[in-house]
């Protein structure tokens, strides 16, 4: 059983197009994640939530909107792509804030 | 937050036994200290974490000094699946606004 997956593996789009990736985790833990690795490879953090409420905001763009409907699952929506959103992305999630974090397989997104 | 320092590569071969050395000069009283492996195409892997002294599981070694501004990862015998980029972390286990920071980790080579 994998604990956390991932929707779609790959994404490609063109610029200005509005997608979604899907997270979900069958451990049940409070806290989950997003995370945006980049072509260098620097892995920063975007977003934490935790029993579905928001906690973590870093300087992401407002085009990137997270929604947690659950506890297992907090989805990530982003509007107007741009050629700069090309990375992949990583949810993960952990029994606590800070605690050890399991991650997903990712999600490379390819703007065109 | 506390900022650390890795090597940005090392070399090694089967067998041998790796030390992974991590600055953290500005660690904080309740911060703690983790280690993650992430493969090529893959998500971070948790290793091990630490807060003082010494942590050994069935993967791994982590030693701390008793001032805490460094920690060691140390890898006994390792092989050539041990190749991949290691993150060191610093931050809180629980409790308040909390983030964990990956670093540019480092990229550990392993040779037969």
């Amino acid at each position: 059983d994998t604990a956390v997956s991932q929707t779609p593996k790959y994404l490609v789009t063109q610029m200005g197009n509005d997608k979604s990736i899907k997270c979900e985790q069958n451990l049940g833990h409070d806290t989950m994640y997003w995370y945006k690795q980049d072509s260098k490879k620097f892995l920063k953090i975007m977003f934490s939530y935790n029993n579905k409420e928001l906690i973590i905001n870093e300087t992401v763009p407002n085009r990137f909107s997270p929604k947690s409907p659950d506890k297992a699952h907090l989805n990530l929506h982003i509007n107007s792509l741009e050629l700069g959103d090309s990375a992949v992305y990583f949810c993960a999630s952990s029994p606590e804030t800070g605690g050890e974090q399991y991650f997903g397989p990712g999600t490379r997104l390819t703007v065109t | 937050l506390a900022k650390t320092t890795q090597p940005i590569s090392m070399d090694s071969y089967e067998g041998q036994e790796v030390n992974i050395t991590c600055s953290h000069n500005n660690i904080a009283t309740n911060d703690y200290i983790t280690w993650y492996q992430q493969f090529p195409s893959q998500g971070p892997r948790f290793i091990i974490q630490g807060y003082k002294t010494k942590v050994t599981n069935e993967v791994a070694s982590l030693f701390i000094p008793a001032d805490r501004k460094s920690s060691t990862l140390s890898l006994p015998r390792v092989s050539l699946s041990d190749t991949a980029v290691y993150y060191c972390l610093v931050g809180p286990i629980s409790g308040g606004y909390n983030k964990l920071i990956f670093g540019a980790g480092t990229r550990l080579a392993v040779h037969p």
